[in-house]
């Protein structure tokens, strides 16, 4: 079955250290996939996608996530972290064809400490 | 500005009653989706509409109802079946047939129910 696994519940981090955020899916096709961001009480933010082509994808304040298909990985980085990345993030993979279904990870709850 | 409202952002509902949360968007998508959110979960699926007075069940469709009367408005119903409502609920859309742009959804703010 389709599935998104991430494995680190919380992540903390000081304020100007690199991050990593793992995100392996289960997938048989060529994976759409998504990584978001949630701080406390709001919606959704998408922060980059991959659909094809170049596997390293730059994304909104600063992120990037590389696709590697033979990992089944989509890691989010950042090189250098704010305190106002804090907040949660979730990694996706969409279902094409049909109803273009998301299939979401649990999440990680990233702290910044300054 | 485009984008999806959802109201009202905090939910108070006692045992035993129904209780409509509103998703309305001026993006022009067509189609719409709900989503429930519980801690350490991620999201999963309630219901999902294509177009128009047209809808179907996602993963956890039990006791909850939708309809599509517009195409910007997707209103959901939590019913008195639903045992455990209390949870964040996100609303999203997404544009069809503008190619891979179209896979991606756009979330609403969401609303917290709280059954009492």
């Amino acid at each position: 079955a389709q599935s998104v696994t991430q494995p680190d519940i919380h992540i903390t981090v000081s304020e100007g250290a690199s991050l990593e955020l793992r995100c392996n899916y289960s997938y048989g096709a060529t994976p759409y996939l998504f990584w978001y961001v949630q701080s406390p009480g709001q919606g959704l933010q998408l922060l980059l996608k991959y659909f094809s082509g170049d596997t390293l994808v730059q994304g909104i304040k600063g992120f990037e996530a590389e696709f590697k298909r033979s990992q089944s990985s989509f890691n989010l980085r950042k090189p250098s972290v704010h305190w106002s990345d804090a907040a949660e993030y979730f990694c996706a993979v969409l279902l094409s064809g049909g109803y273009n279904k998301l299939i979401f990870g649990a999440g990680t709850r990233l702290a910044v400490h300054p | 500005d485009g984008g999806i409202t959802q109201s009202p952002k905090y939910l108070f509902r006692k045992e035993g009653q129904n209780v409509t949360l509103s998703c309305e968007q001026n993006l022009n998508h067509d189609a719409m989706y709900w989503y429930r959110q519980d801690p350490g979960q991620g999201l999963r699926l309630i219901y999902y509409s294509q177009i128009v007075n047209d809808f179907q069940k996602g993963d956890i469709a039990e006791g909850y109802s939708v309809s599509r009367e517009k195409k910007e408005s997707f209103p959901l119903t939590v019913t008195s079946a639903q045992k455990n409502p209390t949870a964040f609920y996100l609303c999203a859309s997404r544009n069809i047939g503008v190619g891979l742009a179209g896979n991606e959804q756009f979330f609403g703010p969401g609303t917290r129910l709280t059954v009492l």
